[in-house]
């Protein structure tokens, strides 16, 4: 089974500058999250889908980021502007069913460097 | 915001010794998982417990779940190299529609 797929890996970027994240979830995994992994922390939720539609947006900073999800499949996140602080890990991750228990699986992340 | 805080922050032992790393968290839950992250990598999932359940193992992991201290530990037997990592609880809490709340990890060094 493949697993969750995320690009660039690496993206380095002046302040001010638009970036945008992609993410395939594991085929099936009707719930998708992105996650903001700051260096010596732990992963903060940024935004949650459930299918195409959103189900918990509240820590996305809505002035400078976005994200959708296409067909409830793959999904992007953007960052327009970007600042010095948004320096992370962004996670996205997937799971089945977020029913009984909702282990959720996670992409290898894409590190980006804002200067 | 983030729930769950991991204790100690760093961890440092030798192959073949144990490793326990404790989470504290403040709400209720439902269930309560540990994660692990190597340097550069994505997350894992490691094993999961319910709020119902005290003790759970899973090959060399053992977690206890204490909801009446709100506390969780997950201890690793007969450590390896390759147990170097950093490890995260992550909290299903009542109410929060199925999302995990992460805590800020403890940094597991084994050394060979």
């Amino acid at each position: 089974e493949a697993g969750v797929a995320q690009s660039p890996r690496y993206k380095i970027i002046e302040k001010r500058q638009s970036v945008a994240f992609w993410c395939n979830p594991i085929s099936g995994h009707a719930t998708l999250y992105w996650y903001q992994q700051i260096l010596g922390q732990g992963p903060k939720l940024l935004i949650q889908f459930q299918n195409n539609g959103v189900v918990d947006d509240s820590q996305l900073p809505k002035d400078r980021f976005s994200a959708e999800r296409l067909k409830g499949v793959d999904s992007t996140l953007k960052i327009q502007p970007a600042k010095l602080e948004d320096s992370a890990v962004y996670l996205c991750a997937s799971s089945f069913n977020p029913g009984a228990y909702n282990e959720q699986f996670f992409g290898p992340g894409t590190r980006l460097t804002v200067l | 915001s983030q729930q769950g805080e991991e204790d100690p922050q760093a961890l440092s032992i030798q192959e073949g010794e144990n490793a326990t790393m404790n989470c504290s968290y403040k709400t209720s839950i439902n269930n309560l998982q540990w994660y692990r992250q190597n340097s550069g990598r994505g997350l894992v999932h490691l094993i999961l417990i319910r709020s119902n359940e005290r003790e759970k193992h899973s090959g060399r992991l053992r977690v206890t779940l204490d909801t009446s201290k709100k506390s969780s530990s997950l201890l690793i037997t007969a450590s390896r190299a390759a147990d170097t990592a950093s490890y995260f609880c992550a909290t299903d809490d009542v109410g929060s529609a199925r999302q995990l709340t992460f805590g800020s990890g403890t940094q597991l060094t084994v050394l060979p």
